[in-house]
């Protein structure tokens, strides 16, 4: 049973474009939300992450979505560049002690072509 | 900035034999987590350490155990190698728990 579900997987933009990742979740004591991005064979890199006091967050072109009552998060990149073309997982997690591994989503693979 | 360092970088083992995965935490984190990464799969959650002390424990073969070392650096000892177990194994680390986690490169663990 996927505890985080993510969607699409795969997705394939052109260079400038705006991919939007989605992600939902069921369990209410998840209240940490990270992204990470993996190239091949490397292991993931943090990129963004957002707590559900706030509906939105944005580092440079990654902007997180975050709805509450519908349990759901998004990820979209601005302005896509060829570079960007990797796998994105979204990830959850209590935060209680003792219980903060990451579930993970089962990854979105990202293709920018020029 | 200093990242996650783990090793070996990839390990060939036959099966039935055992393998040992070291990883050294981002100086000052006290938590390190495992995870396995099959082949087009998501990350699983091995199991963590904090302090020290086993903290949150995953879908861990009872053929695998761990331990964190009074230097926080952690050790994964694997016996018993099936070929399932050929995976990528991360190792992350964070300052306390419940705050970001950044990974290591990984050992690709091949089982022939």
């Amino acid at each position: 049973q996927q505890q985080v579900k993510q969607s699409p997987q795969s997705l394939i933009v052109q260079k400038g474009g705006i991919p939007i990742i989605n992600c939902a979740y069921e369990n209410t004591a998840f209240d940490y939300f990270p992204w990470y991005q993996q190239f091949p064979g490397k292991g993931p890199a943090l990129l963004i992450a957002i707590r559900p006091d706030v509906s939105e967050k944005k580092e440079g072109r990654f902007t997180i979505s975050f709805n509450k009552s519908a349990k759901q998060f998004s990820l979209h990149i601005m302005d896509s560049q060829p570079g960007d073309s990797a796998t994105y997982f979204c990830a959850a997690t209590s935060g209680s002690y003792n219980t903060d591994k990451l579930i993970f989503g089962t990854g979105t693979r990202l293709q920018v072509f020029p | 900035a200093a990242g996650v360092i783990q090793s070996p970088r990839h390990l060939i083992k036959e099966k039935r034999e055992t393998a040992t995965l070291k990883c050294y935490p981002i100086p000052r984190h006290d938590t390190v987590y495992w995870y396995q990464q099959g082949p087009g799969q998501d990350p699983q959650f091995l199991i963590s350490f904090y302090e020290k002390m086993q903290s949150d424990k995953g879908s861990i073969p009872d053929r695998f155990s761990a331990q964190q070392f009074s230097d926080y650096h952690s050790e994964l000892n694997m016996s018993s190698l099936e070929l399932g177990d050929s995976a990528l194994y991360f190792c992350a680390s964070s300052f306390g728990s419940y705050n970001e986690q950044f990974f290591g490169p990984g050992t690709r663990l091949t089982v022939l």
